[in-house]
């Protein structure tokens, strides 16, 4: 039950596109549609972002999508603004109930 | 609104057990599967145990199998985690967080504040 792979950090100027990629096994990312995204500020609870791989809940801007090819999974975050700073966790079902996160990426707004 | 309050947390000695609980309010609880989700000092989230449901579907990582036991009581609205032999690398903030989807096929829509578990050696 190894975690899925993430940068431990990635950033970007106010106004850029950054992506985060999450890559996993034909076993996780690859074998299903579920991948979803959080967003988590210090001190916060998580907060989805995307889900079903390329879905955004209500309310999340479309500056946020998220699309998957083969084993890797990707957020990329355009338009980038000050208060996207924050750490960034792909979450993906892996069969048999079982689920994995991914190490999390801190994403720095420059 | 939809709530999640985690208790039980606390410092305890390697080897010993200690029980979490997670009461929920603000939506009809035995329509959603129930996970725990836990984060280590330093580390990043890890997915820990999920709960169908109706409590019949359950599962955790294997780093847990046979040490921890979840289990949900509809009629209290509250989800609650058992741990057994608890050991060093079991210290993190535990969450638990409200499953959106049908069957396995969602996400976590819903998140509480966590609890803090300290083992100690």
């Amino acid at each position: 039950q190894s975690a899925l792979t993430q940068p431990p950090s990635a950033s970007g100027s106010p106004g850029q596109s950054v992506t985060i990629y999450c890559t996993g096994t034909s076993s996780d990312v690859g074998a299903f549609k579920y991948v979803s995204w959080y967003q988590r500020h210090p001190g916060k609870a998580p907060k989805v972002i995307i889900y079903d791989v390329n879905k955004r809940p209500s309310g999340i801007p479309d500056r946020f999508s998220g699309s998957k090819s083969g084993n890797t999974a990707s957020l990329t975050v355009s338009g980038l603004q000050a208060e996207d700073e924050a750490s960034y966790y792909c979450f993906s079902y892996a069969g048999n109930y079982n689920w994995k996160f991914g190490g999390g990426t801190q994403l720095t707004v420059l | 609104q939809v709530q999640l309050v985690e208790s039980g947390g606390g410092v305890v000695q390697s080897g010993r057990s200690l029980r979490l609980s997670c009461a929920a309010s603000g939506f009809t609880f035995s329509g959603n599967g129930m996970h725990w989700v836990r984060q280590a000092p330093g580390k990043g989230l890890e997915w820990v145990s999920f709960v169908s449901y109706d409590g019949i579907i359950k599962n955790y990582i294997d780093s847990v199998k046979g040490r921890f036991t979840i289990s949900r009581d509809n009629s209290n609205n509250m989800v609650n985690l058992q741990m057994d032999s608890l050991r060093v690398e079991d210290t993190a903030i535990y969450y638990c967080a409200r499953f959106y989807g049908d069957d396995d096929k969602g996400y976590l829509d819903y998140w509480g504040q966590g609890t803090l578990v300290i083992v100690s050696s």
